[in-house]
């Protein structure tokens, strides 16, 4: 099983709809973060959790909402999806710890707003 | 405000040539730059990192060459493979607090036969 698992893989959905993004990871890490790529930008951070009690908007964070279930999951929301939403999405783990700041990447949401 | 800047934003490179990927950074408390490799389908995975005590890092066919004064950093790819083929980003953080991982926009990396 992957470390750090991302749902759904692919998604389509509509303008106006609220969606929500889901991550779990058993790195037993306490950081977790929440990126988007897009061609030509690179990845900008949207929100970021140091622990399950701590909650940072990113670069990005209009438009978003995130919720820190449990030390392994970290959930992404989109409460109006819009078009310019449309992006890759990706959610990441840390631990500062290991000296390496080493991040953990799921394999990505592909997101499509139309 | 972008504070790891990449170039080129896509490379091609003939099978068996070498590869180099730029960065300069602004931010003079950043301690620590790894260099993130992505295949099509997949997340950004850590291929090699550096520290600015030391100016060159190799691992196999990859090196980082670190110039501290000139707050530049790059990724060279001796003998270009087309499993290669991938896009690169390289990264940024500070050694104090609760600091985050500042990307660059990345490179497209395409190894041609």
């Amino acid at each position: 099983d992957a470390d750090v698992t991302q749902t759904p893989r692919n998604r389509i959905t509509k303008t106006g709809k609220r969606i929500m993004l889901e991550c779990s990871q058993t790195k037993g890490h306490d950081r977790m973060y929440w990126y988007r790529q897009d061609p030509g930008l690179g990845l900008r951070l949207i929100y970021y959790s140091f622990d399950v009690k701590d909650i940072n908007k990113g670069e990005i964070s209009d438009g978003y909402s995130v919720s820190r279930q449990a030390q392994a999951k970290f959930s992404l929301s989109l409460e109006s999806a819009i078009p310019n939403q449309t992006a890759l999405y990706f959610c990441a783990t840390s631990d500062p710890n290991t000296g390496s700041y080493g991040y953990t990447f799921g394999s990505g949401t592909r997101l499509t707003v139309v | 405000q972008q504070q790891v800047k990449q170039s080129p934003q896509s490379l091609i490179v003939q099978k068996g040539g070498i590869s180099i990927i730029n960065c300069a950074y602004e931010n003079t408390a950043f301690d620590y730059f790894p260099w993130y490799q992505q295949f099509p389908g997949k997340g950004p995975a850590l291929l090699i990192a550096i520290r600015p005590d030391v100016s060159e890092k190799k691992e196999g066919r990859f090196t980082i060459s670190f110039n501290k004064s000139a707050k530049q950093f790059s990724l060279h790819i001796m003998d270009s493979q087309p499993g290669d083929s991938a896009t690169y980003f390289c990264a940024a953080i500070p050694n104090f607090g609760n600091e985050k991982l500042t990307f660059g926009t990345g490179t497209r990396l395409t190894i041609i036969p």
